[in-house]
């Protein structure tokens, strides 16, 4: 079964702190694709990221850093020194399923992220 | 470059009245995905579609619900007799063919759909 947790529903912080979001994933395929998107007040979703099974190295985007680790399943997205616009919900998702050209991505159910002034 | 387009953007349907909700992929894209947002439920996906073909529909329900992708014009999600559980944002996403391997969705604003 292939599945994504986050098991953090709320996180509030105060601006200018760091905050990461977790993530862990299960899945049986080898090759695989992990993503992040994020959906602000106003309803859309944006991507953030994507990273294959076969790149682990971190990735790091202005504030924003990923950490892919294999060994626990894990993807956690870092924001550093956060702000108020940053306030959204954010999603981890999975992409398996190697052979298919394109598969449906499975979500987790999401962190709400409130950053105050 | 026009991202994934969605229309209507907010929609209210009466019990039993049909939804069509219409989503334009971006540009040079030629798979399409539909997903529905529950409230408490989070995003789950629905159906995969390419020109003419629906690829996987296996997360959509048996009844009321139909998808197409036709050679020209959008992808239409189709919802009839709508119910009031079927409120929810649908929201469509799109991806390049598959021989660049791409498998990054990219997603359209959403359709908010209230059913009375």
């Amino acid at each position: 079964a292939q599945k994504v947790t986050q098991a953090q529903t709320e996180i509030s912080v105060v601006e200018k702190e760091d905050v990461t979001l977790d993530c862990v994933y299960e899945t049986r395929d080898t090759t695989y694709y992990l993503f992040w998107y994020k959906q602000p007040p106003s309803g859309e979703l944006v991507f953030l990221i994507r990273r294959n099974s076969f790149d682990e190295q971190n990735e790091i985007s202005g504030r924003y850093s990923w950490n892919f680790q294999k060994s626990t399943s894990s993807f956690n997205f870092t924001i550093t020194a956060s702000q108020v616009v940053d306030s959204a919900v954010y999603f981890c998702a999975l992409s398996a399923s190697a052979n298919q050209a394109g598969t449906a991505l499975i979500f987790g159910k999401g962190t709400t992220l409130s950053v105050s002034s | 470059n026009a991202g994934v387009m969605q229309n209507p953007r907010h929609l209210v349907r009466r019990r039993g009245q049909e939804a069509r909700l219409r989503c334009s992929p971006m540009k040079g894209h030629s798979h399409v995905y539909w997903y529905r947002q529950l409230p408490e439920e989070g995003l789950k996906f629905m159906v995969y579609l390419q020109k003419e073909n629906i690829i996987d529909e296996s997360g959509m329900p048996k009844e009321r619900f139909s998808a197409e992708f036709p050679k020209e014009g959008p992808s239409i999600l189709r919802i009839q007799q709508v119910v009031r559980g079927d409120s929810a944002a649908y929201f469509c996403a799109s991806s390049p063919p598959s021989l660049l391997r791409e498998r990054t969705q990219y997603f359209g604003p959403g359709t908010r759909l209230l059913v009375l």
